[in-house]
């Protein structure tokens, strides 16, 4: 069956530590990747994506992703983290020529001041 | 511009009555969607449009739920006969042509069903 798989349900960090969230998804062929986040009391945003080329894509706020095809890997990253990183971010999937995307259940950021 | 927007914010209804939440997609969006997020269910896919062609009801979880796309911009999604499994987050999100480009999300309609 095709999933999206977040395998941290909860990261709890300090302020400057590195992040690293994982996602990886069990789709055969071609397919289109996305990290979301969903700050506290507002609505699912694009943090990035990637459809092709460079594998390491960079999005907002100083956050990357790296996708390694030969792991249907597509981890999140940011080398130091801040307190308003906290937040649920999601991982998502589509396949191409697909129409929905398939989301992870989400990971949920916590950063200490 | 404006992003996807969608009415009510929140919405309580009682087992068995009909409900329709409406999503208004960016200007310029010819594909549209709405997912569902459920406590403990993360986002599942409902329904998809793109332009004039029939939409991909794929994802609708029974004939309790259908969806119309009014010319081609705002869309209402309809439940009839409430149930209290249909509580959830309904999400609206949009996207330039295909489905293959990011899709934009609505800030979604809480519904609570007693």
């Amino acid at each position: 069956a095709q999933s999206v798989s977040q395998h941290n349900h909860h990261v709890i960090l300090s302020e400057a530590a590195s992040l690293e969230l994982g996602c990886n998804y069990s789709y055969g062929g071609t397919v289109n990747l996305f990290w979301y986040v969903q700050y506290p009391g507002q609505h699912l945003q694009l943090l990035l994506k990637y459809f092709s080329g460079d594998p390491l894509v960079k999005g907002i706020k100083g956050f990357e992703a790296e996708f390694i095809k030969s792991k249907f890997s597509f981890n999140l990253r940011k080398p130091s983290v801040q307190w308003s990183d906290t937040a649920e971010y999601f991982c998502a999937v589509i396949q191409t020529g697909a129409n929905n995307l398939f989301f992870g259940t989400g990971t949920r950021l916590t950063v200490i001041p | 511009g404006a992003g996807v927007s969608q009415s009510p914010s929140n919405k309580v209804t009682e087992k068995g009555k009909d409900v329709e939440l409406r999503c208004d997609p960016i200007s310029g969006h010819t594909a549209l969607y709405w997912y569902r997020q459920s406590l403990g269910q993360g986002l599942e896919f409902l329904i998809y449009f793109q332009g004039n062609s029939a939409p991909d009801k794929s994802g609708l979880p029974s004939d309790r739920f259908s969806a119309e796309r009014t010319g081609g911009s705002v869309s209402t999604l309809t439940i009839q006969r409430t149930q209290q499994e249909d509580s959830a987050v309904y999400l609206c999100a949009s996207s330039l042509e295909s489905s293959a480009k990011a899709q934009y999300f609505g800030p979604g309609t809480r519904l609570l069903v007693l």
